[in-house]
């Protein structure tokens, strides 16, 4: 089983839509969980951190962690074509140790 | 500015050859680490380094090298023995033990000839 799983997608929504990207884990010592967000050819661009349970707003982006389920959440409200990009999530036991990725989600966003 | 840098952006290497890709970064983070990236296959882990002087092997460590000889430095080198060297490589550092996360850089892009 892997550490993290993530459903690669493709997912495809209209312009102005809500959008939800899931992660589950297997792991319980997990405590820092991180979404990114990577266009093609870049480094990935950190988008979300948090390291309790709960929702955190940043924007049109909210992180959700629920570490009971072991399952974390992004959700984009009024989704933008410059939104189209791979999402991945990723978390860690502690900073400086080693960081487990999902496989990322493709997104893309129809004008 | 504070960041990740990895030179060259664009690498291209003939079969047999090493190949040394850089990353710097000047965030005064502890930890640096080497990931590769393949089409859907996420990224993968092949070396990372908590302090200077130490590193560990990820998940794909055979066929390269690294060194940490400078907290600002983690060199890769991808060495003739990787058999399917051609991918998108990506350095990134964290704090350790801190309240900061993991940053990345732009990225390497080596193709073998």
């Amino acid at each position: 089983q892997k550490e993290v799983e993530q459903d690669p997608g493709p997912l495809s929504v209209p312009e102005g839509a809500i959008v939800s990207l899931n992660c589950t884990y297997s792991n319980s010592a997990f405590q820092y969980f991180m979404w990114y967000r990577q266009y093609s050819r870049k480094g990935p661009e950190l988008l979300m951190y948090t390291y309790s349970s709960g929702n955190k707003e940043d924007g049109r982006f909210t992180a959700q962690v629920d570490k009971s389920s072991k399952y974390i959440s992004l959700f984009i409200r009024d989704s933008q074509p410059s939104d189209s990009a791979t999402y991945l999530c990723a978390m860690t036991i502690y900073t400086g140790n080693q960081f487990y990725f999902g496989t990322g989600t493709s997104l893309t966003v129809i004008p | 500015d504070g960041g990740i840098t990895q030179s060259p952006k664009y690498l291209f290497r003939k079969e047999g050859q090493n190949v040394t890709l850089s990353c710097e970064q000047n965030l005064n983070h502890d930890a640096m680490y080497w990931y590769r990236q393949d089409p859907g296959q996420g990224l993968r882990l092949i070396y990372y380094s908590q302090i200077v002087n130490d590193f560990q092997k990820g998940d794909i460590a055979e066929g390269y090298s690294v060194s940490r000889e400078k907290k600002e430095s983690f060199p890769l080198t991808v060495t003739s023995a990787q058999k399917n060297p051609t991918a998108f490589y990506l350095c990134a550092s964290s704090p350790d033990r801190g309240t900061d996360t993991q940053y990345f850089g732009p990225g390497t892009r080596l193709t073998v000839l």
